[in-house]
């Protein structure tokens, strides 16, 4: 089994819907959680970090964490045409594992 | 907000010459890192650093080697390139202590003909 999981993509929602990524992790004592976006033939960048139980928002992007459960999820609300990309979650004990990613499609 | 730059960014060569890639970051960062990235597929860790003279294998195997002699600077070698070797490398960097938030260079799209 994969360290982290993401919901395979890819994902295609209408401009102005949310679009909602899911990831799951399998090490209890993960600590640090992050979301990256990733335009094709670029380099990720990091979007949002989350580090405790419940939501943290930025701007249109909102995590969710539940150590519990060990699932951590992005939220991404009236997406743009320019929110096409691949996201990322990537989980931190001493290390960071990446997930493979899924591909978000935003149609106009 | 990260400093950190590769060169070259595109890079086509023939098959058997020695590469060197660069990575260098401004951050005074610890700990840096080489993935290895296909079009459209998963990022792959191939080496990493927790500090100067320290360097260590990542999770997928590679032919390249990487030092680290300087706190900024990151170079990975390829002593003969090859075809299996066409791929994107990026370069990532972190604070020693703290999240393990990691910062990527544009990253470096090598062809080897």
């Amino acid at each position: 089994q994969k360290e982290v999981e993401q919901n395979s993509g890819p994902l295609s929602v209408p401009e102005g819907a949310i679009a909602s990524l899911n990831c799951t992790y399998s090490d209890r004592v993960s600590q640090s959680f992050f979301w990256y976006r990733q335009y094709s033939g670029k380099s990720p960048e990091l979007i949002m970090s989350i580090y405790s139980n419940g939501d943290k928002e930025d701007g249109r992007f909102t995590a969710q964490l539940n150590k519990a459960s060990q699932y951590v999820s992005l939220l991404i609300r009236d997406s743009q045409p320019s929110d096409s990309a691949t996201y990322l979650c990537a989980v931190s004990d001493y290390k960071l594992s990446f997930g493979a990613g899924t591909t978000v499609t935003v149609r106009a | 907000e990260a400093d950190i730059y590769q060169t070259p960014r595109y890079l086509v060569i023939g098959t058997g010459k020695k590469i060197t890639l660069e990575c260098s970051q401004t951050m005074g960062h610890d700990k840096m890192y080489w993935y290895q990235q296909d079009p459209g597929m998963e990022l792959h860790l191939i080496h990493y650093s927790y500090g100067v003279n320290s360097t260590e294998k990542g999770d997928l195997s590679s032919e390249s080697t990487v030092s680290r002699i300087r706190t900024e600077h990151f170079p990975l070698t390829l002593e003969s390139a090859r075809p299996s070797h066409t791929s994107q490398y990026l370069c990532a960097s972190t604070r020693t202590s703290g999240t393990n938030e990691q910062f990527f260079g544009p990253g470096t799209r090598l062809t080897v003909l």
